[in-house]
């Protein structure tokens, strides 16, 4: 079994649209979570970190469920520019982590 | 304030054969992690190197290696090089008392022929 599973989309939906990726993990020890961004051929950018009580960012807000073993990332009010791969990132220990394949959003005009 | 820089950008190489990857960290960065990227994947964790060693190792063979310099500058060898060997290899430097914020470079194009 993998250590993160993400849908890999692609998710297409229309500027303005909420839209929500979620992402499961196989070690209950794991203790950080974040999300990262990656646009065509580029490196991956942290997008945010997850906590347990749940963080807001602007549009983005991320959640922790320890209980499934399951993060998720909503986005609201999708602009185009948020068009690029989500990849979700467990950390089982302090100094390695684990990415996800990575979700494929397109926001359309 | 110079990011994290690798070199070259692109590489291609024969089976078999050996391959030597740079990369600069962040400046005030000390800590270096190195990804493999296949197409469509998302990075895959071969090790990190702190104070010039090895502090973490993901599940890659020992033909992957790699070296820290004083300077907090790394390099990654891999040897007798195979076709799946054909990657993104992406380097990310942090802080090691905050080594979950990883900064990454632009990564190193390899392919094998």
């Amino acid at each position: 079994r993998k250590e993160v599973e993400q849908d890999p989309g692609p998710f297409n939906v229309p500027e303005g649209a909420t839209v929500a990726f979620n992402c499961t993990y196989s070690n209950s020890a794991s203790q950080s979570f974040f999300w990262y961004r990656q646009d065509c051929r580029k490196e991956p950018k942290l997008l945010m970190s997850v906590y347990s009580s749940g963080n807001e960012d602007g549009r983005f807000t991320a959640q922790l469920n320890r209980a499934s073993q399951y993060i998720s990332l909503l986005i609201r009010d999708s602009k185009l520019s948020d068009s690029a791969t989500y990849l979700c990132v467990v950390n089982p220990n302090f100094n390695k982590f684990y990415f996800g394949s990575g979700t494929k959003l397109n926001v359309k005009p | 304030d110079a990011g994290v820089t690798q070199s070259p950008t692109h590489l291609i190489k024969t089976r078999g054969q050996q391959v030597t990857l740079r990369c600069s960290p962040k400046s005030g960065h000390d800590t270096v992690s190195w990804y493999q990227q296949a197409l469509g994947q998302g990075p895959q964790f071969i090790f990190q190197y702190y104070e010039e060693e090895e502090r973490q190792r993901g599940n890659f063979p020992d033909r992957f290696s790699g070296h820290q310099f004083p300077n907090y500058s790394s390099e990654l060898n891999v040897n007798a090089l195979l076709l799946g060997d054909s990657a993104l290899y992406l380097c990310a430097s942090s802080l090691a008392e905050l080594s979950y914020e990883q900064y990454f470079g632009p990564g190193t194009r390899l392919t094998v022929t």
